[in-house]
Formats: C-alpha cells, structure tokens, sequence
C-alpha cells in the first residue's frame, strides 16, 4: 500500500449539493493531483496543487476546486453536484521536479443521486 | 488535442502465453508511466519510462518506450492468472509534473 490516504472512501450525495473530498499525501511528497475516473475509463486530470497553490488545471468547469494546506494535504470540493460527477476520485502525491513515481490513494467513490 | 490511444482495449489470453499492449500517444513528453487496476481498486505503479529506449521489467512484465514513433508497449510473458487487471499508460501534459494524461486502459484476463 502506498501511504497516501483518501476519505471518506465512499459518498451518496444529492444533485445540487456540494461535496468534499480529502487527500493525505506521502510523506516528504510535496505535490498533489486530483483525478476524476468514471466508470470503465481512465482517470481525466482535474488539477494539480504545489506550495499551495494550483499549479495546472484540466477541463473542469469551475465547479471543481481545491486547496492545499501547509502539510501537503489537499482537499476537493465541487459544487452543485451533477449525475455526471460521479465517479471515483483519485488522489496522486508525487515530489516536485523530480524522476520519481506518483502514487494514487484508493480513491473516493462518489454517487450522485 | 493531446491523446494517449491503448490497444486492445479488451484481451483475454490463455495462460502460459505471450502478449502486448500497445500505447501511442500524440504529446511531446518524453515519459511515460504503466500503471495496474484492480477492480474497484485504485492505481498501481508499474514502471515510469524517462527516456528514448528505457526499458524496464518487472517478473512477467516488461515495458519500453520509443519516443520518436511516439510508442510504449507493455509485454507481457508466460501470462498468470494474477496478472488479470485493467493496464493503464499514461504521459506528462508537456512540461508539466505528474499532470498525466491517460488512455481508456487494456482489460486483460487471463484464463486458465
């Protein structure tokens, strides 16, 4: 297992709610990414965070944001949730501007009803 | 419009042989990762390719990457049952850092 943690595992939301989705990166990695999969498909990027701040952003509407606080922990929250946004949600920690591999939580399974 | 194009996209092998996935991908990025889902499961690293001609195994898997026909292939030998699982490869959107872009993946399953 890689010590990347994801909660809650998973989440029965309603269409118009807000929901958010929490990330706990590796130890001594400093970079996190969010990715959405939905059902039978690869992972789309959703955004990136370094030093706080976003740092690239796939085709996601606004909706989608997220944060990333001191200890590198990073958060996603989407706002008023579509039948289209469920999926699992993958989290990937890495360190910056380095040769070494990313590793992914074990996602979040998000429904929307 | 960058892409990353997996083929096949459903294989079912026996066991005891010998097959490959193909990756091809339209970005300039010269890395490439191979990554293993289990279902219901999360991502797995396999192998992060850095450069024109790497070339890495790991048991029944071995992975290669040709940057400028723009090919990664994943092959596999002597197939096991426990290698069934969804195949993903992936590449850096250029310049960046982990911001990957995927393909739709390869199912394998391997009977027995």
């Amino acid at each position: 297992e890689t010590g990347v943690t994801q909660s809650p595992t998973h989440l029965i939301k309603t269409r118009g709610q807000q929901v958010t989705l929490r990330c706990s990166s590796q130890s001594g990695h400093n970079t996190v990414s969010w990715y959405q999969q939905a059902l039978g498909q690869g992972p789309q990027f959703i955004f990136q965070y370094y030093r706080e701040e976003e740092n690239g952003r796939g085709n996601f509407p606004p909706r989608f944001s997220g944060l990333q606080f001191p200890n590198y922990s990073s958060e996603l929250n989407v706002n008023a949730l579509e039948l289209d946004d469920s999926a699992l949600y993958l989290c990937a920690s890495s360190l910056w501007q380095t040769n070494t591999e990313a590793f992914f939580g074990q996602g979040t399974r998000l429904t929307v009803v | 419009e960058l892409k990353v194009e997996q083929n096949p996209l459903f294989l079912s092998m026996q066991e005891g042989k010998n097959y490959t996935i193909y990756c091809n991908y339209s970005t300039t990025s010269d890395r490439l990762y191979w990554y293993r889902q289990d279902p219901g499961k999360s991502l797995e690293s396999l192998f992060v390719l850095l450069s024109n001609g790497a070339v890495k195994q790991e048991g029944r898997l071995m992975a290669s990457l040709d940057t400028k026909a723009r090919l990664s292939t994943l092959h596999i030998t002597a197939a096991v049952h426990d290698l069934s699982a969804t195949y993903f490869c992936a590449v850096d959107i250029e310049d960046s850092n982990y911001q990957l872009i995927w393909g739709a993946g390869t199912k394998l399953i391997i009977k027995p």
